[in-house]
């Protein structure tokens, strides 16, 4: 059973354009969320994350939203560059703060020139 | 953010051998360190908690006897494959919490080691 689930595994987006990556989970007892970026043959890289007594957190270009009464969140990149081209990994913490993170299947990013 | 590092990158072995791979914490002393598997376009599947001077915690469906874990010291795990078997080819990535950070952080991933089994 699938708890972290992205459910569209590619995404192509052009240059300058918003790049929207969803998230859904199933568990309401996930209270710390993250978003981490990968390229082939490397190991993630975090990129931002969210508390669920928060609906929102920006970081420059990044933007992650949840919404905790749907199991949602999102990752909103804007403007898009072709060096954000990658997977992008939603991932959820299971056990509190020193628990294990339980990571979606991804969603490939394409941003085109 | 903190390093952590992998060795080797990449590994080619023959059916039955096994195989260790290193992983490393640069610049923390990580009191736990996990192991993930990731076949292709899947996800980062946890395989094993590595407890400093304690055994490893494994997933269910994980074989203990033959993912060997060793975690020595606060910055060196690592993980045998005993008796690789072409089924076992995969991308192991392990990762570590800095415990200085303390509360909800990210795990810190090292760069992965591609294993493939002949």
């Amino acid at each position: 059973d699938q708890q972290v689930k992205q459910n569209s595994p590619s995404l192509s987006v052009q240059e300058g354009r918003i790049s929207i990556l969803n998230c859904d989970y199933t568990n309401s007892m996930f209270d710390y969320f993250l978003w981490y970026k990968k390229y082939p043959a490397e190991g993630p890289t975090f990129l931002i994350s969210i508390s669920s007594i928060k609906d929102k957190n920006e970081d420059g270009r990044f933007t992650v939203f949840l919404n905790k009464s749907a199991k949602h969140l999102s990752l909103h990149i804007v403007p898009s560059q072709p060096g954000d081209s990658a997977v992008y990994f939603c991932a959820a913490y299971y056990g509190g703060s020193q628990g294990n993170l339980i990571f979606g299947k991804g969603t490939k990013l394409s941003v085109k020139p | 953010g903190a390093v952590v590092s992998q060795h080797p990158s990449r590994v080619i072995c023959k059916s039955g051998t096994s195989v260790k791979i290193e992983c490393r914490s640069l610049d923390f002393q990580a009191t736990t360190m996990f192991w993930y598997r990731q076949f292709p376009k899947q996800s980062l599947m946890l395989m094993a908690t590595s407890n400093e001077g304690s055994k490893a915690t494994y997933e269910q469906g994980v074989e203990k006897d033959k993912f060997l874990i060793n975690h020595a010291s606060l910055t060196l795990s690592t993980l045998t494959v005993t008796s690789a078997h072409p089924e076992d080819s995969s991308f192991y990535i392990c990762s570590a919490r800095d415990p200085r950070l303390g509360g909800y952080n990210e795990q810190f991933f090292g760069p992965g080691t591609r294993l493939t089994v002949l």
